[in-house]
């Protein structure tokens, strides 16, 4: 069990320009969460999948977030046309299937860093 | 909608002081209720949780009560270490697991 894993760490870019982070959970966690946390803030809730379906989705959400699991493993976040605002830290989680007792646990990605200058 | 409040840091204590964080939700239905702590440089982990009313969550000395009369699920811990020094997180989930609700976090700094 290696744990979430989070590709890049860090990723700086222009205004204007689009940008796609991976996420890859824990094996056969079969949910996985995206969240944006800025400085001084708690993480803030984007989308939800459970397999390869997307159940939840912020309407906090712009259009110009976009977000995929199509196998039902690895999962991406794309933000198109960056902007300033959308520089922020971007966590992965997932969590085990209901049938496991740490069903309610969110295990944590160590985020993907996005400066937008 | 749902959503966590918890005291504004941060809270500055001297090693084996007595820690209370104060964490209150509002929520349709029965939420449950999670702490979180990220310790500098690292993840956020899973502190404690608790599903339904009444139920205490309690780990490495720290423990929270879901008082649902008062949409309270206050952290405290008897006796603080400096090893304890993070940013803790109050967070709610729906009865679905669909999405969590964070709190913007409380920063503990324990001085020896």
């Amino acid at each position: 069990d290696t744990g979430v894993s989070q590709d890049p760490r860090h990723k700086i870019t222009k205004r204007g320009q689009n940008v796609t982070f991976r996420c890859d959970p824990i094996s056969e966690h079969n949910r996985l969460y995206w969240y944006r946390q800025t400085l001084g803030q708690g993480p803030e809730f984007l989308t939800y999948f459970q397999n390869e379906a997307q159940l939840e989705k912020s309407r906090l959400l712009s259009d110009r977030f976009s977000a995929e699991r199509p196998k039902g493993s690895f999962s991406t976040l794309e933000i198109q046309r960056t902007e300033q605002g959308d520089s922020a830290m971007y966590l992965c989680a997932s969590s085990p299937s209901p049938s496991l007792s740490s069903y309610n646990e969110q295990f944590f990605g160590p985020g993907t860093r996005l400066t937008v200058l | 909608g749902d959503s966590v409040t918890q005291m504004e840091g941060p809270v500055t204590l001297s090693e084996e002081a007595f820690l209370t964080i104060n964490c209150t939700y509002t929520a349709t239905g029965y939420p449950s209720l999670f702490w979180y702590v990220q310790y500098p440089g690292e993840g956020l982990q899973l502190l404690l949780k608790a599903t339904k009313a009444d139920d205490k969550g309690s780990n490495k000395g720290f423990e929270a009560t879901y008082r649902k009369e008062t949409t309270s699920f206050h952290l405290e811990k008897g006796s603080v270490q400096v090893s304890d020094s993070a940013v803790y997180f109050c967070a709610l989930s729906p009865y679905n697991f669909n999405k969590f609700y964070f709190g913007s976090g409380t920063k503990l700094n324990v001085k020896p």
